[in-house]
């Protein structure tokens, strides 16, 4: 099946530092790659959508200035979280939709974010 | 507004009895569903999927029965293993591109 590399695996940073994730698509070309948040015990909750070579639609409530999203090419999207603070540690995983081979989404490993 | 649901939030089976869980939807026009299993600290992993004009499917020792009537979906885990320990979560898409999770529900296999 297709491949979603997602890089780092696990970050600590402190409070007022910006942190890059990178998701690649590594055997086939995303159009649309989605970033997702997920705390504790919960389920998935979709912060954007990313489209390649346009600006990123975000869900009510996401602050597009505090999650600045870039899908620069058909295989890499990067979120990146300005200005961490604790509140924003959380467990962040990419999707990306592969186009031609239905409907799925290809998940990536997800990404531990923790601000002290 | 919309949401995907599920009944139990925790579901405990012996290991090699049958596993079955449930999800409720809400939105009629969802045409798309799929699961998912998520291990601890890993991105969620796809299971089965099935689309509207479909009632059942199976995979290997899983199978998914859509009730469109009632707006249900349960996914049916054969022979359960000590392996499918794991939260799975439900999907649901409209023919758009977004996808509705729903709450999950953790499988915990007993030896």
């Amino acid at each position: 099946g297709a491949v979603v590399s997602q890089h780092p695996s696990r970050v600590i940073c402190k409070s007022g530092t910006s942190v890059k994730i990178e998701c690649r698509s590594l055997d086939f070309q995303a159009t649309t790659m989605f970033w997702y948040r997920q705390f504790p015990k919960q389920s998935l909750m979709l912060m954007a959508t990313s489209n390649e070579g346009s600006k990123a639609t975000y869900e009510q409530g996401v602050e597009k200035d505090k999650f600045l999203i870039n899908h620069a090419s058909l295989t890499l999207s990067t979120l990146t979280v300005t200005s961490a603070h604790p509140e924003d540690s959380s467990f962040y995983i990419c999707s990306a939709k592969a186009g031609g081979r239905g409907e799925k989404l290809f998940f990536g490993s997800g990404t531990q974010l923790s601000v002290l | 507004g919309e949401s995907v649901g599920l009944h139990l939030p925790t579901l405990s089976v012996q290991e090699g009895d049958n596993s079955i869980i449930n999800c409720a939807y809400s939105n009629s026009a969802s045409d798309y569903f799929i699961w998912y299993k998520q291990e601890s600290g890993k991105g969620p992993q796809f299971i089965i999927d099935i689309r509207s004009n479909m009632d059942k499917r199976q995979g290997q020792r899983v199978t998914v029965l859509l009730n469109k009537t009632v707006k249900h979906l349960s996914l049916q885990i054969a022979a359960t293993q000590p392996g499918d320990s794991a939260v799975y979560f439900c999907a649901e898409s409209s023919g758009t591109y977004k996808y509705i999770f729903g709450t999950g529900t953790r499988l915990k296999v007993l030896a």
